[in-house]
């Protein structure tokens, strides 16, 4: 069973406040490593896809790293926004499972004004 | 350029009965992806479509299946439903090969009564 695993499950900062959350991956036969945003009432968006280790990728205030060999990526938002408050989903490809999209359960992120 | 749609946005059925959810990707993606969004968990993976032909498929029944037309469009149908089968069903597209994003349609809740 593949599994992709988020943490913290939710988390509540303060406008201004910089945050960070999880995503852990199997780190064999890795393919890419995707994030998504999903605020409520909408699609997922995603924001970023990262293949290669050591991968930074840059959004405005988001940010995100990867390292395959340990199979771990974390997502940073520098000072919070309540428009940022949303779930923040990654999804893992892996050629071993014929290249699907697994995703973790979210991490859901509210930012209090 | 239309993103990906799915119809219908919501659906209530009673126990027993069958839904047929459908989606349209967007145009040049050969890749189709259903999920499901129970209520308080994660997206789980159900059925992944490409070029026509089912590439993977979750841990679910096999009253939960599905078809990709000639077209790329897909449809999930879900047999005998139950209650817990209640849920967010999102379908998602993308290119077939390499890494590239997925794009997701805007969900169908089914409601099981």
């Amino acid at each position: 069973i593949l599994n992709v695993e988020q943490s913290p499950q939710s988390l509540h900062v303060q406008e201004g406040d910089s945050t960070n959350f999880t995503c852990s991956f199997p780190s064999s036969n890795f393919y890419a490593l995707h994030w998504y945003r999903w605020e409520t009432a909408k699609s997922p968006e995603a924001l970023f896809v990262m293949t290669l280790n050591g991968d930074e990728k840059k959004k405005g205030r988001i940010s995100a790293t990867l390292n395959t060999k340990e199979g771990y990526s974390y997502l940073y938002i520098k000072g919070s926004q309540p428009e940022d408050s949303a779930t923040y989903l990654c999804a893992f490809r892996t050629m071993e499972y014929g290249n699907k999209l697994v995703f973790g359960a979210g991490t859901i992120l509210r930012v209090k004004s | 350029e239309a993103g990906v749609t799915q119809s219908p946005t919501h659906l209530i059925k009673t126990r027993g009965q069958q839904a047929t959810l459908r989606c349209s990707p967007i145009s040049g993606h050969t890749s189709v992806y259903w999920y499901q969004q129970a209520l308080g968990l994660g997206l789980q993976f159900l059925l992944w479509y490409d070029e026509g032909e089912e590439r993977n498929r979750g841990n679910f029944p096999p009253r939960f299946s599905g078809r990709q037309f000639p077209n790329y469009s897909s449809e999930l149908n879900v047999n005998a439903l139950e209650l817990e089968d209640s849920a967010l069903y999102l379908c998602a597209s993308s290119l077939s090969a390499g890494v590239t994003e997925a794009f997701f349609g805007q969900g169908t809740r089914l409601t099981v009564v």
